[in-house]
């Protein structure tokens, strides 16, 4: 069963700048999630969808920060403009039903790695 | 607010050496927890998860976690590590709608 896929794996950019990341997750998953994983910390969800809805983004900085799942299968991450303190991992993950009434694991792809300068 | 404290943030051991991380969590509801694993170059993947029932859990690998309620704490055991066990470790606890805050993250080195 093909996993998780996130690209790009490296992404540097200069402050000011935009930067898109995108992530497929694992076929017939209804819930994904994006996660900010910085230096030395554990990851934090950013953003929670449900198929194309929007579960939770309480922790999304939304002046900057914007993600989509159109058609409820892959989903790109924004930052635009991008600050410093962006420079993270950038982790997506995917379950297979947020409602199922149990618990799904969670499966993470290999994040994409962003410096900003 | 809902956290996750893993107070050892650097392990080193040797070879056969007995391991124990530990993991204190914040959170008022029905405790979900969880042992992550990310070894160099891979994946975040699931070691091993408390629900309910037995306080002691055991995952993949040999690595085993104990509930203690009173203590607020899931403590990551392993009797015997390999060198093959060098990675990072996190400990989440589940929140609303299947939400997972984890913990920093503890570095194991084993040394062969």
């Amino acid at each position: 069963e093909a996993g998780v896929a996130q690209s790009p794996r490296y992404k540097i950019i200069e402050k000011r700048q935009s930067v898109a990341f995108w992530c497929n997750p694992i076929s017939g998953h209804a819930t994904l999630y994006w996660y900010q994983q910085i230096l030395g910390q554990g990851p934090k969800l950013l953003i929670q969808f449900q198929n194309n809805g929007v579960v939770d983004d309480s922790q999304l900085p939304k002046d900057r920060f914007s993600a989509e799942r159109l058609k409820g299968v892959d989903s790109t991450l924004k930052i635009q403009p991008a600050k410093l303190e962006d420079s993270a991992v950038y982790l997506c993950a995917s379950s297979l039903d947020l409602f199922s009434g149990s618990y799904n694991e969670q499966f993470f792809g290999p994040g994409t790695r962003l410096t900003v300068l | 607010a809902q956290s996750v404290s893993q107070h050892n943030h650097h392990v080193i051991l040797s070879e056969a050496a007995s391991l124990e991380l530990g993991c204190n969590y914040s959170y008022g509801g029905t405790v979900n927890l969880f042992w992550y694993v990310q070894y160099p170059g891979q994946h975040l993947q699931l070691l091993l998860k408390y629900f309910s029932g037995d306080p002691l859990v055991k995952g993949i690998k040999g690595f085993e976690a104990e509930f203690i309620k009173s203590k607020f704490s899931f403590n990551l055991r392993k009797p015997s590590v390999q060198w093959s066990d060098t990675a990072e470790y996190f400990c989440a606890v589940k929140v609303s709608f299947q939400k997972l805050v984890f913990g920093t993250g503890t570095r194991l080195l084993v040394s062969p």
